[in-house]
């Protein structure tokens, strides 16, 4: 049975760096899509972006510029890396897998999420 | 980016009701469209995929159908453990964007 676990830290000041990090375990890493999503009361389920087991990568054109996702197949996690953040960014952060349906478009569905973990950007 | 709308926000039904719920991408997304269920304190959770798909695991009063700009979620004999928040989501195209969800609660 697949399971993602975050980590890092739940609270990071206003304009900081907010960096989390998923462990994958019960399968393997390669072949697929690692996301980074978040919830909050207001916007809802929002997806930040993917990292491939390869290295490449997207992400969401609104977080873009503040967004670095990378990965370590050796440790079997993938980390995220959210700059110069606002209380804007505080949410609940999920990571989750991705299977691509169509082959090779990158047409994600999400079928494991880790239990996701609250970060607040409060100073 | 593709909008998606889902209607009802919320629904009251009793155990035992059919209950059906819409998701309406603001562009056609052919059948890449997947349907969440999520219970307070916990993650999202996949029912169906590429729009009528039963996740592994996923009990067979939930189905799915439609295509294009048209998607229904139905359950069919809602049970206790079925009240919770439901999302569509569509893979079409990026970014990946979610519903605003459909809260289904007990009458």
């Amino acid at each position: 049975q697949v399971e993602l676990q975050e980590s890092g830290p739940g609270l990071v000041k206003p304009s900081e760096t907010l960096s989390l990090t998923c462990t994958v375990s019960g399968g393997s890493i390669n072949d697929y899509y690692w996301n980074w999503i978040r919830q909050t009361p207001g916007k809802g389920l929002e997806w930040i972006g993917y990292i491939y087991y390869s290295g490449s990568f997207r992400y969401n054109p609104s977080l873009k510029s503040r967004v670095t996702m990378s990965v370590d197949t050796s440790k079997n996690q993938f980390s995220l890396r959210l700059d110069s953040v606002s209380a804007a960014d505080t949410a609940l952060y999920y990571c989750a897998r991705g299977f691509d349906g169509s082959g090779n478009y990158a047409r994600l569905t999400f079928d494991y999420w880790g239990q996701g973990t609250l970060v607040t950007v409060s100073s | 980016d593709i909008q998606m709308t889902q209607s009802p926000s919320s629904l009251s039904a009793s155990v035992g009701d059919r209950v059906t719920i819409t998701c309406r991408p603001s562009q056609s997304i052919a059948t890449y469209l997947n349907w969440y269920q999520q219970k307070p304190g916990k993650a999202p959770n996949l029912l169906i995929h590429a729009a009528s798909n039963l996740q592994s695991g996923v009990p067979s009063r939930f189905s799915g159908r439609g295509s294009g700009t048209d998607f229904t979620l139905t359950i069919s004999g809602l049970q206790v453990e079925d009240f919770a928040t439901y999302y569509c989501q569509q893979s079409y195209s990026s970014p990946h964007t979610f519903g605003g969800g459909t809260k289904v609660e007990i009458k």
